[in-house]
């Protein structure tokens, strides 16, 4: 069964260090995003690609947060400089296309100290 | 901020009980999704209703998409342990570009 991956699972990071996630979507599905979850809360959308291109971002923190999925398959999301409130769980998810049914990935839970 | 609240926020039944959650809005939806999150993992697709009234099945889960839009519920027949978990509806609003995920419920069943 096909399933999206994500790594690492966990990384432990101090404050200030730059931290990067990577995703590789079902095959052939168009659309991924990047959620992030805060314990005891639902996943929050942070960014949705349509093939390599950016669809939403509006949730993205930009002064510090960077996603790209140059060639429209896997995605990175990048955290620089990470900072202690950015400790959560950052899902992967994709579907075939708008907003049909997403599938998530294990998630990379992240510690920031 | 939130858009879906669920109700209840935590559930504690007995192996073998039926269970009933919902899942409400002050906005329409297009599409609603019930997602199942264990500790540690991703959430994992449990139904998706796409029309206002629709009623779906998965086994001993049925999920129902509103007559308004604004709202669904979930419910899950005679429990077993490994229903244990936090339950999240979740969808994208009908006016744009913008999907929410619920403020969860947790359910606990004990054997």
């Amino acid at each position: 069964e096909a399933e999206v991956a994500q790594s690492p699972r966990y990384k432990i990071t101090e404050k200030s260090q730059a931290v990067a996630f990577w995703c590789d979507p079902i095959s052939g599905h168009a659309t991924l995003y990047w959620y992030r979850q805060i314990l005891g809360q639902g996943p929050e959308l942070l960014v949705q690609f349509q093939d390599e291109s950016v669809v939403d971002d509006s949730q993205l923190p930009k002064d510090r947060f960077s996603a790209e999925r140059l060639k429209g398959v896997d995605s990175t999301l990048k955290i620089q400089p990470a900072e202690l409130g950015d400790s959560a769980m950052y899902l992967c998810a994709s579907s075939l296309g708008g907003w049909s049914e997403q599938y998530f990935g294990p998630g990379t839970r992240l510690t920031v100290t | 901020g939130q858009q879906l609240n669920q109700s209840p926020q935590s559930m504690f039944i007995q192996e073998g009980e039926d269970v009933s959650m919902n899942c409400t809005s002050s906005s329409i939806f297009n599409t609603w999704l019930w997602y199942k999150q264990d500790p540690g993992e991703g959430p994992v697709l449990l139904i998706a209703l796409y029309k206002a009234g629709e009623l779906t099945s998965n086994g001993r889960l049925t999920a129902q998409f509103g007559i308004t839009r604004k709202d669904s519920f979930l419910n899950i027949s005679a429990s077993i342990p490994s229903d244990v978990g936090i339950y999240f509806c979740a969808g994208p609003l009908r006016t744009g570009n913008q999907f929410y995920f619920g403020t969860g419920t947790s359910l606990t069943v004990i054997p």
